[in-house]
């Protein structure tokens, strides 16, 4: 079984709907991020939590918002979807690093999203 | 906001042939990582490199971190069409809390 998984893999909604995706992972790691890739622009930030209790936004989190129900459990949410959020999405998980360490993160298989 | 520039953006090449991507920024990273994406699926990590001018070899692949530790390069040796992909560097500051930056990617197309 995959390490990180994201539900739905595919998914096509219409401008103001509101849809939600759904990361699981089986790490136990406490850092979790979503991410969309769009191209040309590689991988930004959207939220990141590093704790059941912690949210933090990221470099484009406008539109978008999260909920850490659980260690293992990541959603994002679109409240009202529009056309220019059409992306892929990408969850990722991390441990926490050690003094001086380098993060490693560990990504899903994605979810693309159309919004039309 | 610190940025990562890589190029080319694209590259399309015949097996068997070398080729170097770069990754640059104007910033300092503490450490600089590379993933390769392979389509429909999440990036993986490669490598990890923390000092300035440190290189590591992965079988064909050669990875170089700046002295200045602001950019870095991915070296492909008589490339495979396995090695196809989009492959992304991303920096970190990480001193506990930093997140990773991700550069614009590479994508790369090895030809049979």
């Amino acid at each position: 079984d995959a390490d990180v998984t994201q539900t739905p893999r595919n998914r096509i909604t219409k401008t103001g709907k509101r849809i939600m995706l759904e990361c699981s992972q089986t790490k136990g790691h406490d850092r979790m991020y979503w991410y969309r890739q769009d191209p040309g622009l590689g991988l930004r930030l959207i939220y990141y939590s590093f704790d059941v209790k912690d949210i933090n936004k990221g470099e484009i989190s406008d539109g978008y918002s999260v909920s850490r129900q659980a260690q293992a459990k990541f959603s994002l949410s679109l409240e009202s979807a529009i056309p220019n959020q059409t992306a892929l999405y990408f969850c990722a998980t991390s441990p926490a690093p050690g003094v001086g360490g380098v993060e490693t993160q560990y990504f899903g298989p994605g979810t693309r999203l159309l919004v039309l | 906001t610190q940025l990562l520039e890589q190029s080319p953006q694209f590259l399309s090449i015949q097996e068997g042939e070398n080729l170097t991507v770069y990754c640059n920024s104007s910033s300092v990273f503490s450490s600089l990582q590379w993933y390769r994406q392979e389509p429909g699926e999440g990036p993986v990590l490669l490598v990890t490199v923390v000092t300035g001018g440190e290189v590591k070899k992965l079988k064909r692949l050669t990875f170089q971190f700046g002295d200045a530790r602001k950019d870095s390069s991915l070296h492909i040796t008589a490339a495979q069409p396995g090695d196809t992909g989009l492959y992304l560097c991303a920096g970190s500051n990480n001193f506990g809390n930093e997140k990773l930056t991700f550069g614009t990617g590479t994508r790369l197309t090895i030809i049979p």
